[in-house]
């Protein structure tokens, strides 16, 4: 079993509109997470930690759920500078990250 | 500030040449990482330095894939003899010590061997 699991999409939204996407984590012992960017034939750049509490930057949040092993992120008012893909990124210790696939953001006019 | 430099950006090359890439973190940054990310997949660590010594290559394919970070700054990965299936985006990151607030990668290495 993979230790991140994300749907990869594509995700196809409506400019203006919500969207929402969970990835799933293996180790329970996890202790920190991370959303990365990345756009197309481009490299990875940090969108936002994942603190416990859940957070918030703009128009993007992110939650983590530790009983379930999930954490989300939520884009609102999509723009169409949204459309990239989406990393779900794990700590596994030891100063490793797992990456997951990704999910694919479309934004359309 | 510079960010991660990585050269060269593209690579094409016959299968069974080597290759090698290269790549200079960001000033300061003590933890340098290697990953390959396949088509369509995220990145996969290949090697994680501490300075100059090498601390979790466990899953570097040691038969064909080498690096070395000699003096704790620039570092190669190099490939001999290539295979048709090592064809990815090879990512170079650094961080300063610890991952708590992520890392920065580099523009990457895409490779394709024919």
């Amino acid at each position: 079993r993979k230790e991140v699991e994300q749907d990869p999409g594509p995700f196809n939204v409506p400019e203006g509109a919500t969207v929402a996407f969970n990835c799933t984590y293996s180790n329970s012992a996890s202790q920190s997470f991370f959303w990365y960017r990345q756009d197309c034939r481009k490299e990875p750049k940090l969108l936002m930690s994942v603190y416990s509490s859940g957070n918030e930057d703009g128009r993007f949040t992110a939650q983590l759920n530790r009983a379930s092993q999930y954490i989300s992120l939520l884009i609102r008012d999509s723009k169409l500078s949204d459309s990239a893909t989406y990393l779900c990124v794990v700590n596994e210790g030891n100063n490793r990250l797992a990456f997951g696939k990704g999910n694919q953001v479309v934004v359309i006019p | 500030e510079a960010g991660v430099v990585q050269s060269p950006r593209y690579k094409i090359i016959e299968k069974k040449q080597p290759v090698a890439f290269w790549c200079n973190p960001i000033s300061g940054h003590n933890t340098l990482y290697w990953y390959r990310q396949n088509l369509g997949q995220g990145p996969e660590l290949l090697i994680r330095y501490e300075n100059e010594e090498a601390v979790d290559d466990s899953q570097l394919p040691k038969d064909r894939f080498s690096a070395e970070r000699l003096k704790g700054v620039d570092s190669t990965l190099k490939i001999q003899p290539a295979e048709l299936g090592d064809s990815a985006v090879y990512l170079c990151a650094s961080s300063p010590g610890g991952i708590d607030y992520g890392y920065t990668f580099g523009s990457g290495t895409r490779l394709t061997v024919v």
